[in-house]
């Protein structure tokens, strides 16, 4: 069974730079599976960040890009703000009509 | 503006059927531009994809692997909604279900609902 792999955590310090990735268990990422980003705060449902790679959604903020980096989707918050501290998860085609989400990384700024 | 609304009981028997709506306002459940999914969310098992229809002059259906011998989507074009049945279900279908919407080609989930806990438990 394909699994999708995140960083559990992170940490990262205001304004500086942070990558958070999205790997397969088995082989690479890459555009076919047209990767997606959400961030989720407590209480609240996902909200979409990027979408088949690298196409920010409406209002979210051009700090957040989105990429493949080597085997893996990337996502990159440039100059993190302090309400970038958020769940962030990834979400992958694995065609045939089937996505598969990544366990999520918990982002701390400070 | 889409909105998108999860209706249905909030604790349900084990080996019974779990049965939810969404209720779409601002689109239609047959538009031929939309993809219209289920995803739930436990601590034990994260974000988790179930299912998804559309419609393209037929209707179209997904189902994850590992609950497609348990699960039914099925629109309902004259409510404007659709529903997801979940047959049989144990203490680890426990989670809060959510309905979205995803543009055909945009193979995402740009649209939530707020979420439906669901609780199983005797």
């Amino acid at each position: 069974q394909t699994v999708v792999t995140q960083e559990p955590s992170f940490s990262v310090s205001p304004g500086e730079t942070v990558t958070l990735t999205c790997g397969l268990s088995s082989g690479s990422v890459s555009t076919i599976h047209h990767p997606s980003w959400y961030q989720q705060s407590p209480g609240q449902p996902p909200r979409t960040l990027i979408y088949t790679t690298n196409i920010r959604s409406s209002g979210v903020p051009d700090r957040f890009s989105g990429s493949i980096v080597g085997n893996k989707a990337a996502l990159t918050i440039t100059g993190a703000q302090a309400d970038d501290e958020s769940d962030y998860y990834c979400v992958l085609y694995m065609g045939s009509g089937i996505w598969v989400f990544g366990g999520g990384t918990k982002l701390t700024v400070l | 503006q889409l909105q998108l609304r999860e209706s249905g009981p909030g604790l349900v028997k084990p080996s019974q059927t779990l049965s939810l709506t969404c209720a779409i306002s601002g689109d239609s459940v047959s538009s031929n531009s939309a993809v219209w999914h289920w995803i739930r969310q436990s601590p034990s098992r994260g974000l988790e994809w179930l299912g998804r229809i559309y419609y393209r002059s037929n209707w179209y259906y997904n189902y994850a692997v590992s609950l497609s011998s348990r699960m039914t989507i099925n629109p309902d074009t004259s409510m404007n909604q659709f529903s997801l049945d979940l047959d049989s279900v144990t203490p680890e279908d426990t989670a809060v279900y959510f309905c979205t919407r995803g543009d055909a080609g945009s193979w995402a989930f740009g649209y939530w609902g707020q979420g439906a806990l669901v609780t199983v438990s005797s």
